[in-house]
C-alpha cells in the first residue's frame, strides 16, 4: 500500500523554467493539499481539492496552477520558477474536507530554484 | 486568519530526561494535531485532540488541549534518540468551515544529546 507518492524526490532548476510536482494517493481521498515548508515558517497551504474537477486556494498560492481530473493525482506546476520558490512541497490528502481526521502526507519533493 | 505559535523553537536535552513542547492559538482550537517530521521524510501524525481539557498518550509521549482550547503541549518523557526531530502542530478551523484547512506552527526541532 503506497499511501501517498510524489515525485520527483529532488530538483533543481533555472529562475523562469517550469516543472510539475507530482502526487498521487491509492486510497481513495477525496481531499488533497499542498503544501509549501519553509525554514521557521512551518508549513503553509498553497491549494487544496475537495474532489476531481475542484480546486481552491490556499494562504499562498500565487506562482502555483494546480488541476485534478482524477481523485488519485493532484499536480502542482510551477509556470515559471522564481528563487522565492525554492522549498520543500508536501502533498497531503484526507477522506473529506469537512472531516476532522487526521491527514496523510508523503515525503516531500524538494525543490531549489537558481 | 488564525496563528500558531510553538514554543521552543529548538531543544537539546540529554537522553533521559523529560520535556515539553508547547503550541499557543490565537484562536479557539477546534482540532490541534501533533505531528513529527524527520529530516527528509514526510509528516507523521502523533495525536488529535479536540475537547478542552483533552489529554492522549502515546508510548512516552502525552498531548494536552487546556480548557480554553487556545493551548496545547506536547510532553516527551524519558526521552530517546529515537524521539529526534521536528514537531510541529497543526490546527483546523473547524468541520463546518472545513476541517482540514489546516494552518500549522513553525514547528520545534528537537536534539537529544546521548
Amino acid at each position: 500500500n503506497a499511501g501517498v507518492t510524489q515525485t520527483p524526490k529532488f530538483q533543481v532548476l533555472k529562475t523562469g523554467q517550469s516543472m510539475t510536482l507530482q502526487c498521487a494517493q491509492d486510497m481513495n481521498h477525496e481531499y488533497m493539499s499542498w503544501y509549501r515548508q519553509d525554514p521557521g515558517m512551518g508549513l503553509r497551504l498553497i491549494h487544496y481539492s475537495v474532489g476531481a474537477g475542484i480546486t481552491d486556494q490556499g494562504e499562498v498560492p500565487n506562482g502555483y496552477n494546480v488541476s485534478r481530473s482524477t481523485t488519485e493525482d493532484f499536480p502542482l506546476r510551477l509556470l515559471s520558477a522564481a528563487p522565492s520558490q525554492t522549498s520543500v512541497y508536501f502533498c497531503a490528502t484526507q477522506t473529506g474536507y469537512y472531516s476532522n481526521q487526521p491527514q496523510h502526507f508523503g515525503d516531500g519533493t524538494r525543490l531549489s530554484i537558481l | 486568519s488564525q496563528e500558531l505559535e510553538q514554543s521552543p523553537q529548538s531543544l537539546i536535552v540529554q537522553e533521559g530526561k523529560n520535556l515539553t513542547i508547547n503550541c499557543t492559538s490565537s484562536k479557539t482550537l477546534y482540532g490541534l494535531y501533533w505531528y513529527k517530521q524527520k529530516y527528509g521524510e514526510g509528516l507523521i501524525f502523533l495525536m488529535m485532540l479536540q475537547k478542552g481539557g483533552e489529554e492522549k498518550s502515546h508510548e512516552k509521549i502525552t498531548a494536552k488541549l487546556d480548557e480554553k482550547k487556545q493551548q496545547s503541549s506536547l510532553h516527551i518523557t524519558a526521552s530517546q534518540p529515537s524521539h529526534a526531530g521536528i514537531y510541529l502542530c497543526g490546527a483546523g478551523p473547524g468541520i463546518i468551515q472545513g476541517a482540514q484547512k489546516l494552518v500549522f506552527g513553525q514547528g520545534t526541532r528537537l536534539t537529544i544529546n546521548p
